[in-house]
């Protein structure tokens, strides 16, 4: 079975702090996905990665940044948490597409409260 | 540009009673469809996902959906609820050619004693 983790389930900070979010894969996987998801906006992407050191802007990518050091491990960064990034954020990964993959498999997500 | 609706953010049935979630698409070109699950509190898990060939596709907790390329439909169906179906249902599509998978905005499932 694929595995994503999150480091934290719930998370508390202060307006204003930096914000590490890590999630971490075990199935060798070359994609992986930042999302954030809000009542009545279904998941939105933030930035997405198809290799080490590589990264592309998703749909809301403004007041956020990735790392991506190893292939099983992608940060997600706030480097100045604000209260209107109070989200459940999640992580997820999959294939390449041309190895056939497509579907992505999510972690359990990390509900950050920003007060 | 593709896109996903799913009609009805609410749905509420009865135990033993037909689930039917709709999810319409739009798509230039053909597409890859998926729908997802999250119960309270969780990530999503994958339901069941349509590629290539049969257009009636069988998932996990006797869910199955119906790709009908006519109608740009992949409405999700279970013939007989269980409380256990209670969650969160996501739609998504991705174009065959490759690309970012869209999400549609989610539909509530609520199922009664």
């Amino acid at each position: 079975d694929v595995k994503v983790t999150q480091s934290s389930r719930y998370l508390v900070k202060r307006t204003g702090e930096k914000v590490f979010l890590e999630c971490v894969q075990d199935m060798d996987h070359e994609n992986m996905f930042w999302y954030r998801q809000d009542p009545g906006l279904g998941l939105r992407l933030i930035y997405f990665s198809y290799d080490v050191k590589m990264k592309e802007k998703g749909d809301i990518p403004e007041g956020y940044s990735v790392s991506r050091e190893k292939k099983e491990r992608f940060s997600l960064i706030l480097e100045s948490a604000s209260t209107n990034q109070t989200s459940m954020y999640l992580c997820a990964s999959s294939l390449l597409d041309g190895r056939g993959g497509r579907e992505q498999y999510f972690g359990p997500g990390t509900r950050l409260t920003v007060t | 540009a593709q896109s996903v609706t799913q009609l009805g953010s609410h749905v509420s049935v009865s135990e033993g009673a037909l689930v039917l979630l709709r999810c319409n698409y739009s798509s230039s070109v053909p597409p890859y469809l998926f729908w997802y699950v999250q119960y309270p509190n969780q990530g999503l898990q994958l339901l069941l996902k349509y590629t290539t060939g049969a257009t009636l596709v069988k998932g996990i907790n006797g869910f199955e959906a119906e790709f009908k390329k006519s109608e740009t439909s992949f409405h999700l169906t279970k013939p007989s609820a269980h409380m256990s179906d209670a969650a969160e249902y996501f739609c998504a599509v991705t174009p065959t050619g490759g690309g970012k998978l869209i999400f549609g905005q989610g539909t509530e499932l609520s199922v009664k004693p």
